[in-house]
Parts: C-alpha cells; structure tokens; sequence
C-alpha cells in the first residue's frame, strides 16, 4: 500500500457528511475504486470513477478526483452509524489488472 | 444477485500443514484474483487468472499455488504453512481483465 495513501481515522457525528482522503502515485492509474470493509467482512465496492472523469455521485456517495494533485476524496452525505466501517481507496494501473490498496480509513460514526 | 463464494470460512491449521482455499466466481466472471489480508493490514495481490491461464502474479510465496478450473472456480494452495500466513484470504472475480472487481466474503485462517 505504500503508493496509495490515506489517513487513518475520521470521527464524525451522525448527519454530518464524512470526508475520506485519498492520495495515489502512480499517474497512468485507470479506475481508482471505494471499498468498505466491517469488521470481520468482505470488502464491498462502495463506487469507483475512472481516471478521465472528475466527479461521481452516486445516491450518498460523491467521488471526486484531482488528477493534477493525484487526489481522491469520498464524501457520503448524511452519514449514519451503519457506514461505521473501514473505507479502502484502491487503484488499478494501464494494463494491468490489480488493485493496489491504501491502509484503510477507519470511519467511525456517532450518535 | 448471485455473489463470489469462497469456501472454507474459516480455517485453523497447525504450522507445517498444508490448505486449499476456494473462489467459486460470480456466474460468467472469467477473472479470479486472491488476495491475503494480515491483521490490520490493506489487502495484498497474490495472483489472478483469466480464462484459466495465470495473468498476473504478486506477493505470492513459493509455498503457495493456485490454478482456476475450466468451470472458472479457482483454488489457492498453501503449504509448509508458517506462523504469519494467517490472514484474511480473499477471492475477487470480474468479467475480463482491468473491470471490476468484485469480493467474495474471505477465508480467515489461522496457523497455530
């Protein structure tokens, strides 16, 4: 994961909107991808934008990419305790068909 | 919808022994890739197959083997099993190379 990165941690109380961050290094990425992992679970994809577009909503989710600064955000309105969750930013590259996954934010959601 | 099945769930081995984990794709995916997940870790890229044949290759050990059968379910051997392989072991298929990917639930297995 060392070429996506991604902060850690983000608090937030229910209702307001979450903010993920997402930085990547490798400019010739495709696809740049959301997934969400609970605890013990999968990883569900949440959303994922391609690297000609700059902006992707989805009901909640919003997706914006800042392909000059090699940015990524994921901004879900109106956040409920159920998106408590580990948030992963994953990039594909060219030709190739892997993922490669940042660390993981960790979401969490008050009441 | 029909989603990708990975069977065991959960595994507990002793170190030494070997496993065979399963990705059963999502019906007409062609595209199998596994991934191994440590505790508190991102996943990490082992090794995907389109069509049967192997098309990229990652962190995967010498240990370890895999292959995807002509009904496209695929299967990841480990053997000489060590301490650190426990993980969350996940299988992901897509329809073609460089679509998306979609995960199945993950194996979690432990080495004693």
């Amino acid at each position: 994961g060392e070429d996506v990165e991604q902060s850690l941690f983000l608090s937030v109380r229910e209702g307001d909107s979450s903010v993920i961050n997402c930085t990547y290094t490798d400019s010739s990425s495709t696809y740049l991808y959301w997934y969400k992992q609970e605890p013990g679970a999968g990883l569900q994809l949440l959303t994922y934008i391609f690297s000609n577009m700059d902006m992707k909503q989805d009901q909640r989710l919003t997706v914006l990419l800042n392909k000059k600064d090699k940015h990524l955000s994921l901004r879900i309105a109106d956040t409920q305790t159920g998106d408590s969750a580990i948030y992963f930013c994953a990039e594909s590259i060219g030709g190739y068909s892997t993922l490669t996954f940042g660390k993981g934010t960790m979401l969490l959601v008050s009441p | 919808a029909a989603g990708v099945i990975q069977s065991p769930r959960h595994l507990i081995k002793e170190k030494r022994e070997t496993a065979t984990l399963k990705c059963y794709p999502i019906p007409r995916h062609d595209t199998v890739y596994w991934y191994q997940q440590g505790p508190g870790q991102d996943p990490q890229f082992l090794i995907s197959f389109y069509e049967k044949m192997q098309s990229d290759k990652g962190s995967i050990p010498d240990r370890f083997s895999a292959q995807q059968f002509s009904d496209y379910h695929s299967e990841l051997n480990m053997s000489s099993l060590e301490l650190g392989d426990s993980a969350l072991y996940f299988c992901a298929s897509s329809l073609g190379i460089q679509e998306t990917q979609y995960f199945g639930p993950g194996t979690r297995l432990l080495v004693l």
